[in-house]
Formats: structure tokens, sequence, C-alpha cells
């Protein structure tokens, strides 16, 4: 079956606008996953979805972020007021149930914010 | 706060040659990943090692945690051009969990 998907690609936004990252998690997973990867860097954990639930939104670096997953399939990572330090990769993952099961990752969305 | 050092940042070999990447912390973990990432992609699991000592090999990449479960090595043989990419060392939090700590990655390119 097809992988995690991630849409769009690239996104390049000017400071202070609002945009919206879209994560298609291979169907049938549970559990959905939302890294940041900076330049240079591994990636970083921001939030975790257990269904349609955040089961752990620790890594989330402000209230600026917020992630959804409606009907726990789809998920959207929603950051406000975009600042210039928010440009990274932003990598969507998904596993079977969560847990210790494989994580697999999706391309990324590489957000560029001017 | 946990944190995984890689080493060497950066290595560039011929195609033929030996190499050893290493992922160090002074924090244990209860289990340790590798993982490759090639540009424009996610990172792809390697392998996940659990017990201190323990050895795993893939093909020409063989993978050891340490006995303490702070460190380990991913050495690979005879290096080939399909080996390029970035090796990343993830450490989990604690058993069971889903939650790892990323290293910051050795970025390996082989030449032909």
């Amino acid at each position: 079956g097809a992988g995690v998907s991630q849409t769009p690609s690239n996104k390049v936004t000017e400071k202070g606008k609002y945009v919206e990252l879209r994560c298609d998690p291979i169907s049938g997973h549970t559990a959905l996953y939302w890294y940041r990867q900076s330049l240079g860097q591994g990636p970083e954990f921001l939030i975790y979805f257990q269904g349609t639930g955040a089961a752990d939104d620790s890594g989330l670096p402000n209230d600026r972020f917020f992630a959804v997953r409606p009907e726990g399939s789809v998920s959207t990572l929603k950051i406000q007021r975009t600042e210039r330090g928010d440009s990274a990769v932003y990598l969507c993952a998904s596993s079977r149930t969560g847990g210790r099961d494989e994580q697999f990752f999706g391309p990324g969305t590489r957000l560029t914010v001017l | 706060t946990q944190l995984l050092e890689q080493s060497p940042q950066f290595l560039s070999i011929q195609e033929g040659e030996n190499l050893t990447v290493y992922c160090n912390s002074s924090s244990v973990f209860s289990s340790l990943q590798w993982y490759r990432q090639e540009p424009g992609e996610g990172p792809v699991l390697l392998v996940t090692v659990v017990t201190g000592g323990e050895v795993k090999k893939l093909k020409r990449l063989t993978f050891q945690f340490g006995d303490a479960r702070k460190d380990s090595s991913l050495h690979i043989t005879a290096a080939q051009t399909g080996d390029t990419g970035l090796y990343l060392c993830a450490g989990a939090v604690d058993s069971g969990t889903y939650k790892y700590i990323f290293g910051t990655g050795t970025r390996l390119k082989v030449l032909a």
C-alpha cells in the first residue's frame, strides 16, 4: 500500500502568516507523529496522536503551533504568526498501534519563512 | 536533557572502504534505533537494538549497542555508493515508548 504522504512538499510564506501542513498516514495506522527537522539536525518530536486525540503534545514549542486529527486519519499541523525560526522540514510519521511499533516517515514539508 | 551526539558529522570515503559511525550519550536508553535518510525523504528504519552488548547485522552493516546502553556504533563493510545518506541514531526515552531522541546525524558520501 501507499506510504505516508505529506502536502505540500514545499511551502514558502512570509513572517506573520498562517500555514497548514497536511499528513496522510498509512491506512489503518492509529498512531501519528509530527517531528521538526532543522538544517543539520535530527528530527525533534512535536506531537503524538493516538486515534483522534493528542496523547502527547509536549514537543510543541509554543502556543503558535497546534495539530488536529479529527477523524483519526489525516492530520494537519497549523502554525500561526509564523517566524523565521520556524523554517525547517516538518516530518510526519505513522505506526500501526503506537508504542514501540516501527514509525514510517513521510517525505516531509519544507517550510521557509521569509 | 538527554542528548545523542554522533560522530563524525561528515564522512567522505571511496567505494570499498570500511567505516564506523558512533552515537554517544551520557544517558541510558531502553533501546536505540538507526535510520538512514536520503535527500527529500523521511528517515527509514534500519535496525532496533534493545539489549546492552547486542550486535545485529544487516548485510554489510553491523550495529552494536553498548553494554551500558549509552552508546552505539554502526560499521559498514565495503561501502557502496548506495550507502550514501544521512545516518541517524535515535534513543527511546523509556521502554514501550513512542518518543525517541534523535542524534544530529552523520552525513556519509561514498565516492565511486
